[in-house]
């Protein structure tokens, strides 16, 4: 069936780093890619999305790209802050009406001053 | 703009007691999901309802069950709970295709002594 793998945490990063978080998808059908966000104590919530290859997905400083080749939609930024540790999950969508939205792992990034 | 609403946020239980554990969304989405999340393992998926009046399996539903009252409610009942239903519990809700994010509640962090 579907899946996602997801790089393994915890990532603990010291502030000003770059990061990169690793993410490959199955390759049946044609998904749109997601990442969301998980800050203590809440729910899950959107940071960014693509919808098909190519196509970049870019909020609060945070990047992915639909790498379609690779079937991969790795995250990043550039320079974390210590605002950002959280818990990072990786969702590919493939729609229909069977509801076929799935979660990697969850990355968990720390970010320390 | 209430999003998902979950209650409760907290629950303790002794084993084999039941409950019942309420969502409502506001956006008039047609699906609406129940995960755990437990340490290590992500996001599994419990239960979901692609529209009113239909419900699925998702990848852990023993010990559970659902009722989508209406397009706005979607429960999740634990019978006789046990300590392995110990967990944290978020609902979610999404529109129709690929494309649409989905929304979280806040969660129920529920434990089973």
């Amino acid at each position: 069936g579907d899946s996602v793998t997801q790089m393994e945490g915890p990532v603990t990063l010291s502030e000003e780093a770059f990061l990169t978080i690793n993410c490959t998808y199955t390759a049946t059908g044609y998904p749109s890619l997601f990442w969301y966000v998980q800050y203590p104590g809440e729910g899950l919530q959107l940071l960014l999305k693509a919808t098909k290859a190519d196509d970049k997905g870019s909020n609060k400083g945070f990047e992915a790209t639909y790498r379609k080749e690779t079937t991969s939609f790795h995250l990043e930024k550039g320079s974390v802050q210590v605002s950002d540790s959280a818990v990072y999950f990786c969702a590919p969508n493939y729609g229909g009406s069977q509801g076929n939205l799935i979660f990697g792992k969850g990355t968990k990034l720390s970010v320390k001053p | 703009n209430a999003g998902v609403t979950q209650t409760p946020k907290f629950q303790v239980l002794k084993t084999g007691q039941s409950m019942t554990l309420q969502c409502a969304q506001d956006m008039n989405h047609n699906s609406m999901y129940w995960y755990r999340q437990d340490p290590g393992m992500g996001l599994r998926l419990i239960y979901y309802s692609a529209s009113e009046g239909t419900t699925d399996k998702g990848e852990v539903p023993n010990g559970y069950n659902v009722s989508r009252l209406n397009k706005r409610e979607f429960s999740l009942r634990l019978e006789s709970a046990a300590p392995s239903q110990t967990s944290v519990y978020f609902c979610a809700s999404s529109g129709r295709g690929a494309g649409t994010e989905a929304f979280f509640g806040q969660g129920t962090r529920l434990t089973v002594v």
